[in-house]
């Protein structure tokens, strides 16, 4: 069975930083592309960030480009999403996804997690 | 950015009805589209993919249609269990860019 389990959310003040950690199981996780994808409360669906398998294609959406880095540990499982100069506009829940393909283009998410939430407050 | 435009935003309906979601997206896409569905407290779920393919394990109630700028979701026969929110995607380019929802609620 895909699990895919986020960590890492909480209160944190603007301006401040965070790391999430996704920790995969059930798949082979170096075969597949990686992706963040946020939803603020009340509101849609927003991608963030996908890695390919093996890193070589990363892309972010404009509002998080040069304040998040997305990264991968095939070794590990795990998905990473390092996240600085937090503003107020990035508090979410944030969900890790598995793609269908191994190569981050076309984007099809199959497994999600259950998303962990980030409160960017002072 | 291609942006992607649902309609309706809302809509009610009754089991048992057909119902259509449509999405268009500001430039050509070929088929690079998804389908979510959302659940209230829950994360989504891929239902299409490619357009028209229909998701693992996802009942044959629920159509993918369309190409280039124009897609549609049809639920041929709605059932109690799908009434939620439902969103489009499109998969041609980052940033892959989401609709902004239809809520689908019960008459």
């Amino acid at each position: 069975e895909v699990q895919l389990v986020e960590s890492g959310g909480g209160l944190v003040q603007p301006g401040r930083s965070l790391r999430l950690s996704c920790a995969a199981s059930g798949f082979t996780f170096a075969d597949y592309a990686m992706h963040w994808v946020r939803q603020a409360p009340g509101k849609g669906l927003e991608w963030v960030s996908g890695i390919s398998w093996n890193s070589g294609r990363i892309g972010y959406a404009d509002s998080v480009k040069g304040r998040f880095t997305i990264s991968r540990d095939n070794a590990k499982n795990s998905l990473y999403l390092q996240m600085n100069s937090l503003r107020a506009e990035d508090t979410a829940l944030y969900y890790c996804a598995k793609d269908l393909s191994s190569a981050m283009i076309p984007l099809s998410l199959d497994f999600w997690g259950q998303g962990t939430l980030v409160t960017v407050s002072s | 950015d291609i942006q992607m435009t649902q309609s309706p935003s809302s809509l009610s309906a009754s089991v048992g009805d057909r119902v259509t979601i449509t999405c268009r997206a500001s430039q050509s896409i070929g088929s690079y589209f998804n389908w979510y569905q959302q659940k209230p407290g829950k994360a989504p779920k891929l239902l299409i993919y490619a357009a028209s393919s229909l998701q693992s394990g996802v009942p044959s109630r629920f159509i993918g249609s369309g190409s280039g700028t124009d897609f549609t979701l049809t639920i041929s026969s709605l059932q109690p269990e799908d009434f939620a929110t439902y969103y489009c995607q499109q998969s041609y380019s980052t940033p892959y860019t989401f609709g902004q929802g239809t809520n689908l609620e019960i008459k």
